[in-house]
């Protein structure tokens, strides 16, 4: 079964750049745009990135995107408290008609 | 405002079924693909189905193929996804979901969610 896979966790602290790392394969990652989802604490999730690189309006760039093969990152630079949430990658896979996220990665800020 | 709101979760026994809706209102509907997307309680996303604008294309997850079936009506600005044969592991938070007018798999507008509870 194809998959997407994130670390579970990652953290940094105040002002920091950190990247979240998205591993997928040939008939999703490689073959389709990716797209990147911000879930805050008890709110519903918000698109972040789309088409590996674009942000939607109203999202700072101090997120940014990229896509190099089968895998995708997601970089947040001058790391604000207000970043602390959950991270979702996700791309379209060919093979199984449907739509895979990552597991997610849980950005802490210290 | 655009803006998605479900209804219809609750608790219901295994092997029950269930009719989750969600209303539309502040955009074009119609022109638009939906989907479902769901969450059980401390996990993750999980992509459920989806639908094209005009209802002549759907899929679904392998996890609920054969049980679930997702639908529209467009005159209403509704969507909906019929829950059968359920099971403890489809208790989980289901989101309605719209995929943007350029980038159909990219989810830009998320309802608040509506809790669907599988338990005896």
């Amino acid at each position: 079964q194809s998959v997407l896979t994130q670390a579970p966790s990652a953290s940094g602290t105040p002002g920091q750049r950190v990247t979240i790392s998205c591993s997928g394969g040939s008939s999703n990652i490689r073959s389709n745009t990716v797209n990147w989802y911000q879930q805050l604490p008890g709110t519903a999730p918000k698109l972040l990135i789309y088409n590996n690189y674009q942000r939607p309006s109203g999202v700072p760039d101090r997120f940014s995107g990229s896509k190099s093969g089968t895998s995708a990152s997601l970089a947040i630079s001058g790391l604000q408290s207000e970043d602390e949430a959950d991270y979702y990658c996700a791309a379209w896979d060919d093979s199984l008609n449907g739509l895979l996220f990552g597991g997610g990665t849980k950005l802490t800020v210290l | 405002e655009v803006q998605l709101v479900e209804s219809g979760g609750g608790l219901v026994q295994p092997g029950g079924s269930l009719r989750l809706s969600c209303a539309a209102s502040g955009f074009t509907f119609r022109t638009y693909w939906m989907h479902w997307v769901r969450q059980a309680p401390g996990k993750g996303l999980v992509w459920v189905s989806r639908i094209n604008s005009d209802e002549s294309s759907t899929s679904y997850a392998d996890s609920v193929k054969g049980r679930f079936t997702i639908s529209r009506d467009n005159a209403n600005n509704s969507l909906y996804l019929q829950m059968n044969s359920l099971r403890a592991e489809d208790t989980a938070v289901y989101y309605c979901v719209r995929g943007s007018s350029s980038w159909r798999n990219a989810f830009d507008i998320w309802g608040q969610g509506t809790m669907v509870t599988v338990s005896s």
